[in-house]
Parts: C-alpha cells; sequence; structure tokens
C-alpha cells in the first residue's frame, strides 16, 4: 500500500529540547517536502527535497533543519524548539515536483506543543 | 507577492448544492488543485484544474478561469460527510504549491 507515515503522531516537549519527526514514504517519490499548519494561515512550506541531497528553504525555513540521506526519508529537526513552533506538521510527497498535474500525498500530521 | 484568497467559512444545508470560491494572484500559472481536510487529518486530492472550463468528478466539480485568477468548486448533493475545509493551492512557474488558508464548510440537517 502506498502511504505517507510520519512519526510522532503527537509530541509534548519543552522549550529548548531538540526533537526529530521522521517522515517515510514508499512511492518512490523525489520530491519530499514538509509544511507546518496553523488556525486561519493554511499550509505554510517549511522545507522541501527535490532529490537526495538536494534540500530547499520554503518560506518559514528559520528553526528548523532537514536532511535526505536516502531517498524514503526526509526528517524535520527542531534544534531549540520554541513555544512559537508549535503546530500540525504535515510531510508531503509527490513523484518529481517539475510537472503541474502531480499531486501532493500526506502524512498523517504530527502535532506538536511546545511548552 | 503571492495571494490566495478563500472565505474562511461556509454553512449549507444537507441535499443542497454550495460553490466555494478561490481567487489568486502569483508568480506564473502550472494548475491549480482542490483538496478536502478533515478536521485533524491529512488534506486529500479532489480535483486539478489547468485549462478553463469545468471539470466534473461525480459530485464534486471544478472551474477554472486564468484569465479571472479564479476558481470554485462546486459540491452538490451535500451529504454530512462533506463537512471539512476546502483548501484551494496554485502550482507557480517554479512548480511549488501556493495554499489558501482554506473554506471550513458546515454541513446542517
Amino acid at each position: 500500500e502506498a502511504q505517507v507515515t510520519q512519526n510522532p503522531r503527537y509530541l509534548i516537549t519543552v522549550t529548548g529540547k531538540k526533537l526529530t519527526v521522521t517522515c517515510s514514504q514508499n512511492m518512490n517519490h523525489e520530491y519530499m517536502s514538509w509544511y507546518r499548519q496553523d488556525p486561519g494561515l493554511g499550509l505554510r512550506q517549511i522545507y522541501y527535497s527535490m532529490n537526495v541531497e538536494v534540500t530547499d528553504k520554503g518560506d518559514v525555513p528559520e528553526g528548523y533543519k532537514v536532511s535526505r540521506k536516502e531517498k524514503r526519508n526526509f526528517p524535520l529537526i527542531l534544534e531549540s524548539p520554541s513555544p512559537n513552533q508549535t503546530s500540525l506538521y504535515f510531510c508531503a510527497t509527490s513523484l518529481t515536483g517539475t510537472s503541474g498535474e502531480e499531486t501532493q500525498y500526506f502524512g498523517p500530521g504530527t502535532r506538536l506543543l511546545v511548552l | 507577492g503571492q495571494n490566495i484568497d478563500q472565505p474562511t467559512e461556509m454553512t449549507a444545508t444537507e441535499g443542497a448544492i454550495v460553490q466555494i470560491n478561490c481567487t489568486y494572484q502569483t508568480s506564473g500559472f502550472n494548475g491549480l488543485f482542490w483538496y478536502q481536510q478533515h478536521a485533524g487529518e491529512a488534506p486529500t486530492f479532489l480535483s486539478y484544474n489547468v485549462l478553463d472550463g469545468l471539470e466534473e468528478k461525480g459530485r464534486f466539480s471544478s472551474f477554472l478561469s486564468r484569465s479571472k485568477g479564479y476558481s470554485y468548486l462546486l459540491l452538490k448533493e451535500l451529504q454530512m460527510k462533506d463537512s471539512a475545509s476546502y483548501l484551494c493551492a496554485v502550482r507557480d512557474s517554479n512548480y511549488q504549491l501556493i495554499w489558501g488558508a482554506g473554506t471550513k464548510l458546515i454541513i446542517k440537517p
């Protein structure tokens, strides 16, 4: 079954404690992306990756890091989380990221609360 | 800057028809998407338009006018399970998706 998985699904942490949210896909997609979703603001892109070892900043990259060492995995790292990073996070993938009609497939989401 | 506008919230009655509008101003255009998102869940793909006109898919239809920077999603024979947020997204000249804030649709019996 084609799927995008994220872990953990829910996380409560404290300011400054480093955390990683994992994203994995089994569709052999080249393009992967991280979004955060906040009420009234819609989906905002944090980082994206066109392929292995190729990553780029999205609209709101401050406070986040990513890596793409393997095609299937795209972890999101918060080195020193702050309360303003409390949000719902989605990982999304698509085949190449360079075709207009490609749809994005989303993971189930990770709800993060930073105290 | 790039901008997508949708109404924040709409209410409709079960069995009725509702139209959710989306206007956009983006750097280039490589297609417009509609996604459905139930509360707390991931967005799921509904439709894609790249040429002007109406695309029909069962109870859902999506319309695009590129010259007006305008799209709408039409939902017919509304069911309670259609209560969700509907997200409009445009793929720009760099093939990045620009997202609207979403329209929360409330269906009443």
